[in-house]
């Protein structure tokens, strides 16, 4: 098992330009989140998915939006990246109760 | 809301010495208390988790956390540091059922080891 992938790895945009990250995990878990790390402040949810089709907001949602068509997949869109949104992103998966499993994670520069 | 406090932004201890990671957390109900480890340019590993039972878990790599419902702490520990402890350590509190298993992750604190 691969457990939970994220690609890419590092990327870095210009203000106002979009882009996609994928997250796909092989472990057949309903739940999945999109977290964003910043220094000092934990981690924080910005979206996440309690199955496949649906999706729901998290902690810091603004300026993301999220896709689960398949159930192993969920994607994060930066639709105008901002350098607010310089950050490493993470993706995690989960049965029903909260063990979460998490990827290695994609650093984001937005310059 | 839940909420995770990690009173110590960063510790350092000689190798060899034991180690406490303190946690504190706010919870409506029941929770369940997981304690996740960060390596450098690394993903987060789950090193122990609360969901019932007995209060003391043991974890992976000589880790053990004590879950003490009476001061809402979930303090980790260890009792001789290794230099490959070096990391930076992040309690967790999430739900049960009804939930979507959302954790909320306090904001951690940075392990240094001197040899």
């Amino acid at each position: 098992n691969a457990g939970v992938t994220q690609t890419p790895k590092f990327r870095v945009l210009k203000t106002g330009q979009s882009m996609t990250l994928l997250c796909a995990q092989d472990m057949n878990h309903e739940y999945m989140y999109w977290y964003r790390q910043d220094p000092g402040m934990g981690l924080r949810l910005i979206h996440y998915s309690v199955g496949e089709g649906t999706t729901a907001k998290g902690e810091v949602p603004d300026g993301y939006n999220v896709s689960r068509l398949k159930k192993q997949n969920f994607l994060l869109g930066l639709e105008s990246a901002a350098p607010s949104q310089t950050s490493v992103y993470f993706c995690a998966s989960s049965l029903q109760v909260p063990k979460q499993f998490f990827g290695p994670g994609t650093r984001l520069t937005v310059l | 809301a839940q909420s995770v406090t990690q009173p110590d932004i960063h510790i350092t201890v000689s190798e060899g010495a034991s180690l406490e990671l303190r946690c504190n957390y706010s919870y409506g109900a029941t929770p369940y208390l997981f304690w996740y480890v960060q390596s450098p340019g690394q993903g987060l590993q789950l090193l122990l988790k609360y969901f019932s039972g007995d209060t003391l878990v043991q974890g992976i790599k000589g880790f053990e956390a004590e879950f003490k419902r009476s001061q809402s702490s979930f303090n980790l520990r260890k009792p001789s540091v290794h230099w490959s402890d070096a990391a930076e350590y992040f309690c967790a509190v999430g739900g049960g059922t009804g939930t979507a298993s959302k954790l909320t992750f306090g904001t951690g604190t940075r392990l240094q080891v001197t040899l």
